[in-house]
């Protein structure tokens, strides 16, 4: 079962700007910095943000990460049809010697 | 171009076992720790286990620890999930991703690269 939890859905449509929170603990989100990754149907997840507000290579500057507390935000401004995806946060959780926990997931729909 | 690339998935009947392949290719295998992350149809990403560069260490999320083993072989550039005990809630899309450190221990980086997957479907 995942520690960080999501909403299961988010939209918009194109241009407008869409974020996707992520809720931990403090033996998570709290202390650990957040990556986001960007799961497109069918294909293996991407990551778009390490670091908490750090883009992957070849991510587009529309994507920022940001974090406040034990929570972490996703956003996507200048919302586009590709961006259409499922997205998933993830920390490193320092509980039972340590591992790596994805959040629910968010469905992003551009409407 | 890194690539990783999965097999050995397929269907097994409850309480039967199987064996997980990741073949890496253009990095220097032998340098990274590496991972299986599963997503069961239509659900999330689960971490399963990690192993070190050296393959000294392992690690297990709780719902797989004393079924599944994790190993590596670096003169064969491979990652292995040798499954057992296999139950349907098992069923899932089975990626190998490289983590960015020798150890599997906190980083910042995340999982920068990863495989397709190979099914492991659970079923009588």
């Amino acid at each position: 079962q995942s520690v960080l939890t999501q909403p299961p859905s988010a939209s918009g449509t194109p241009g407008q700007r869409v974020t996707i929170s992520c809720s931990g603990t403090s033996s998570n989100i709290g202390t650990y910095p957040v990556n986001w990754y960007q799961q497109l149907p069918g294909t293996a997840p991407r990551l778009l943000i390490y670091n908490t507000n750090h883009r992957a290579s070849g991510v587009p500057d529309r994507f920022s990460g940001s974090r406040s507390g034990t929570s972490a935000s996703l956003a996507v401004s200048g919302l586009q049809s590709e961006d259409e995806a499922d997205y998933y946060c993830a920390a490193w959780d320092d509980s039972l010697n340590g591992f790596y926990v994805f959040g629910t997931g968010t469905k992003v729909t551009v409407l | 171009e890194v690539q990783l690339l999965e097999s050995g998935g397929g269907l097994v009947q409850p309480g039967g076992s199987l064996r997980l392949s990741c073949v890496a290719s253009e990095f220097t295998f032998s340098s990274y720790a590496m991972s299986w992350v599963r997503q069961a149809p239509g659900k999330g990403l689960e971490w399963v286990s990690s192993v070190s560069s050296t393959g000294v260490t392992t690690r297990y999320a709780d719902s797989v620890k004393g079924r599944f083993t994790i190993s590596r072989d670096n003169s064969r550039n491979t990652l292995y999930l040798q499954m057992t005990g296999l139950r349907a809630e098992d069923t899932a899309l089975y990626f190998c991703a490289r983590w960015s450190l020798r150890d599997f221990h906190y980083d910042s980086s995340g999982y920068l690269f990863w495989g397709q997957g190979t099914l492991v479907t659970v079923s009588s």
